[in-house]
């Protein structure tokens, strides 16, 4: 968990509602991923970007999530009208470059959708 | 320090033979979860091991879990060199805080 920062750690917001998560990945990392979890179960793959592009959004919902990595400032999760089952936590990991296998954790935000 | 630690940091070892990772944590856990990193890609869910269990195998893998300790090690057996990735725990305590340690980088080499 060396640096990456996620916030918030906790959010709850009303049904239909706009959900915001944030990541700053470790200074001089260009590579984020996104994950969910739901209780009990496993991380979830959602997106793999960087800096100004989406490699990978198999894991994405079709409706209602994107993500972006600009080049200046943190990763952006965002969920659009959420719903009850959005409710989980969603963390992002940061990787230096391409080829590395290498990647740090954030502490992951809750979002609570109620 | 942290909650999920593994050791060691980094790991070479040739074609064929075994590896063994460990992860200390520090609280109460539910469950606890073994993945993998392939270089560019997402994280790869391996194993997950629940409190109440003391050992789980999955193909190659091999995950103890010693509560008394909290600690967990995960072995993989005749390893090949697409094992080659970094490799996490990561622990659950009863849905509270779900936390990565910082990962074992495991080389294979041919």
């Amino acid at each position: 968990n060396a640096g990456v920062m996620q916030n918030p750690r906790h959010l709850v917001r009303r049904r239909g509602q706009e959900a915001r998560l944030r990541c700053s990945p470790v200074k001089g990392h260009s590579h984020v991923y996104w994950y969910r979890q739901l209780p009990e179960e496993g991380l979830k793959f959602m997106v793999y970007l960087q800096k100004e592009n989406i490699i990978d959004e198999s894991g994405m919902p079709k409706e209602r999530f994107s993500a972006e990595f600009p080049k200046e400032g943190p990763s952006i999760l965002r969920i659009q009208q959420v719903v009850r089952g959005d409710s989980a936590a969603y963390f992002c990991a940061s990787s230096p470059r391409t080829g590395s296998t290498e990647a740090f954790f954030g502490q992951g935000t809750r979002l609570t959708v109620v | 320090s942290q909650q999920g630690e593994e050791d060691p940091q980094a790991l070479s070892i040739q074609e064929g033979e075994n590896a063994t990772m460990n992860c200390s944590y520090k609280t109460s856990i539910n469950n606890l979860q073994w993945y993998r990193q392939n270089s560019g890609r997402g994280l790869v869910h391996l194993i997950l091991i629940r409190s109440n269990e003391r050992e789980k195998h999955s193909g190659r893998l091999r995950v103890t879990l010693d509560t008394s300790k909290k600690s967990s090690s995960l072995l993989i057996t005749a390893s090949r060199a697409a094992d080659t990735a970094s490799y996490f725990c990561a622990t659950d305590d009863y849905g509270q805080n779900f936390v990565f340690g910082p990962g074992t980088r495991l080389s294979v080499l041919p």
